[in-house]
């Protein structure tokens, strides 16, 4: 049962223009959401984040969209570099464990990105 | 500032051996979470530790087990490898209390044959 899907496994997108990476979660439960990017042979690194008390959230050319009642939620990146080039992968958690750093990431499959130039 | 630091990069084992991967956490972290990423999936919790104890578990079987040491470095451990077990093992550190995100190690890439 999956409760992260990222239906998309592949997306191409020309250099300047936008990319529109989407993510649907099951669990109700989850209230903080994150977009870690990963280059091969590398670790996923963490791009953006975003609260459940929030349906927006931007940083630089990324800008991460919640929203809760159909249970979606996507990242926004324009203008679109080749360097961008990368899997993407949406992450959610429930944070009311024991401690604000106790949670535990639950990952979709990822979709790769091919920007090119 | 050093990143989280995971050792060995690759590994080969055989069906039914144990293995033990290492992980550093970034400066300045007190948490580490491992992860298994199996190919074509995204990474999948296996459990979590702070001050020395497993904090959360995922869905993975007694066989996985792990360990913190005081200088908040840990240590994940598979008995009994299994042909299933052939994954990239990654390692995240964060801060307990902070809410910081996670920040990722490369990953150990173990192979079991």
């Amino acid at each position: 049962d999956q409760q992260v899907k990222q239906n998309s496994p592949s997306l191409s997108v020309q250099e300047g223009r936008i990319s529109i990476l989407n993510c649907d979660y099951t669990n109700s439960m989850f209230d903080y959401f994150l977009w870690y990017k990963k280059y091969p042979a590398e670790g996923p690194t963490f791009l953006i984040s975003i609260s459940s008390i929030k349906d927006k959230n931007e940083d630089g050319r990324f800008t991460v969209f919640l929203n809760k009642s159909a249970k979606h939620l996507s990242l926004h990146i324009v203008p679109s570099q080749p360097g961008d080039s990368a899997v993407y992968f949406c992450a959610a958690s429930a944070r009311s464990g024991s401690g604000a750093g106790s949670y535990q990431l639950t990952f979709g499959k990822g979709t790769k990105l091919s920007v090119i130039p | 500032d050093a990143g989280v630091t995971q050792s060995p990069t690759h590994l080969i084992k055989t069906r039914g051996q144990q293995v033990t991967l290492r992980c550093s956490p970034k400066s300045g972290h007190d948490t580490v979470s491992w992860y298994q990423q199996a190919l074509g999936q995204g990474p999948q919790f296996i459990f979590q530790y702070y001050e020395e104890e497993e904090r959360q578990r995922g869905n993975f079987p007694d066989r996985f087990s792990g360990h913190q040491f005081p200088n908040y470095s840990s240590e994940l451990n598979v008995n009994a490898l299994l042909l299933g077990d052939s994954a990239l093992y990654l390692c995240a550190s964060s801060l307990f209390w902070g809410g910081s995100p996670l920040h990722f190690g490369n990953g150990t890439r173990l192979t079991v044959t």
